[in-house]
């Protein structure tokens, strides 16, 4: 079956430390990946997505950046947080037959 | 661009009873899919249902359904016989058939009182 995996479930940062989020698929080969935030209370709002290994399109200018350095494996970093990075994180992948997306079980960044 | 519209933040209903969102969206396609996902306290996002905008007749599963209305550019969910566990924030979201991301409304946050 198809699954994914997303770590860590928590993470509390300093403003000014880099940042490391980590996706993986497992399953299913060549999907389509995405980071989404979700801010307290609100919708989501979709920051990269990939459709192939080193192949990132950026919807959002901001401090973050997104690689896919294998078929089935998703990075969020920054090299240095803002307050402002503050939030849910959400991978997400589909696959090519398209049934809707699945989600990891999120990452809650609070950056002090 | 597309856009997803939500227009009840917050809901509520009694156990058992029967509760409906709604959700209209706006697209220039003929092409597309609907979705509702679920977001309980775990905060984990679960795929409640879909419909593929060519097909008629509206999606149902078990105690979800939808009524989809292509003309008015409506896509309602009903949960029927409503549980403790259905409380969540419940998202309705769009996609281009072959998209490459999905469109998002803001959410509307259900309660279902015991």
């Amino acid at each position: 079956s198809q699954t994914i995996h997303q770590w860590p479930a928590t993470l509390v940062q300093p403003v000014g430390s880099p940042l490391s989020l980590e996706c993986t698929v497992e399953g299913t080969s060549n999907p389509n990946l995405y980071w989404y935030r979700q801010a307290a209370g609100r919708g989501l709002q979709l920051l990269f997505y990939s459709v192939g290994i080193g192949q990132i399109s950026s919807e959002v200018p901001q401090n973050l950046s997104a690689s896919r350095p294998q078929d089935r494996q998703f990075i969020l970093s920054s090299k240095k947080l803002l307050l402002s990075d503050s939030g849910f994180y959400l991978c997400a992948f589909r696959t090519k037959g398209f049934y809707g997306y699945t989600f990891g079980s999120g990452t809650r960044l609070t950056v002090v | 661009a597309q856009t997803v519209t939500q227009s009840q933040p917050e809901m509520s209903v009694q156990e058992a009873e029967t509760v409906t969102l709604s959700c209209t969206y706006d697209t220039s396609e003929s092409d597309y899919y609907l979705f509702w996902y679920k977001q309980p306290p775990s905060r984990q996002m679960i795929l409640v249902i879909r419909q593929e905008a060519y097909k008629q007749q509206n999606a149902t599963e078990n105690r979800f359904s939808v009524n989809f209305q292509k003309a008015a550019k409506s896509f309602s969910l009903k949960i029927s016989d409503s549980q403790l566990g259905d409380a969540a924030m419940y998202f309705c979201a769009y996609s281009e058939n072959y998209g490459q991301n999905f469109v998002f409304g803001p959410g509307t946050r259900l309660s279902v009182l015991p």
